[in-house]
């Protein structure tokens, strides 16, 4: 079955340290793979995607996420954290067997400290 | 251009009751998916709408109802009201069938059931 991994329920990082949220997956073909964002009392917004190509992907605010085949990994980087970067952060693969369905990871929650 | 518009933004409705929520997608979209989020049970998917086709459900009891016009408007319906159905629902909407993830979410409408 086709499923995500957020290993980490919160991840504490102090302003401008490097940053990283983890992401495993599990997929029986190609996975396409994506991260989004979620701020307090708002929906979720698309940060990065990657489907095929070159395995560092760069998105919105500055983050970008590494994918690595061998230990189906895509996780999400940002060089230097912001306070403004704290927020709820999902991962999600694309389930290419279940029409084409998303299928979500439970969350990290991430918080930046001046 | 206009977002993803989802209303009411709150509600409160009491045990056994039932409830229409909205959701308009950006103009041009022709897919819309709805998920519910609880922080126990994290994002779930509810169903997904392709050109008023339903294309995905996900595992909700049958209370749980969708649907999609032709001006691909969407509306979901839950019937017969729990306590546990109290969450945020959110609609996300896509221009094609959302193969490249590339959704845009709406602010949500948090139901709250009493």
């Amino acid at each position: 079955a086709q499923s995500v991994a957020q290993p980490e329920d919160q991840v504490n990082v102090a302003e401008g340290n490097p940053l990283t949220v983890k992401c495993t997956y599990s997929v029986s073909g190609n996975p396409y793979l994506f991260w989004y964002v979620q701020y307090p009392n708002r929906g979720l917004q698309f940060l990065l995607k990657y489907i095929t190509g070159d395995n560092l992907v760069k998105g919105s605010y500055g983050f970008e996420a590494e994918f690595n085949k061998s230990q189906t990994s895509f996780h999400l980087k940002k060089p230097s954290a912001l306070v403004s970067d704290s927020a709820l952060y999902f991962c999600a693969v694309r389930d290419l067997d279940s029409n084409y369905q998303l299928i979500w990871g439970a969350g990290t929650k991430l918080i930046i400290k001046p | 251009k206009a977002g993803v518009t989802q209303t009411p933004r709150y509600l409160i409705k009491t045990r056994g009751q039932q409830v229409t929520l909205s959701c308009s997608p950006i103009s041009g979209h022709r897919s819309v998916s709805w998920y519910q989020q609880t922080p126990g049970q994290g994002l779930q998917f509810l169903f997904e709408y392709f050109s008023e086709t339903q294309r995905n459900k996900g595992n909700f009891p049958g209370r749980f109802s969708g649907r999609q016009f032709s001006n691909s408007r969407s509306e979901m319906n839950v019937s017969t009201l729990e306590l546990g159905d109290s969450a945020l629902y959110l609609c996300a909407s896509s221009l094609g069938q959302g193969v490249d993830g590339g959704y845009t979410f709406g602010s949500g409408t948090r139901l709250t059931v009493v």
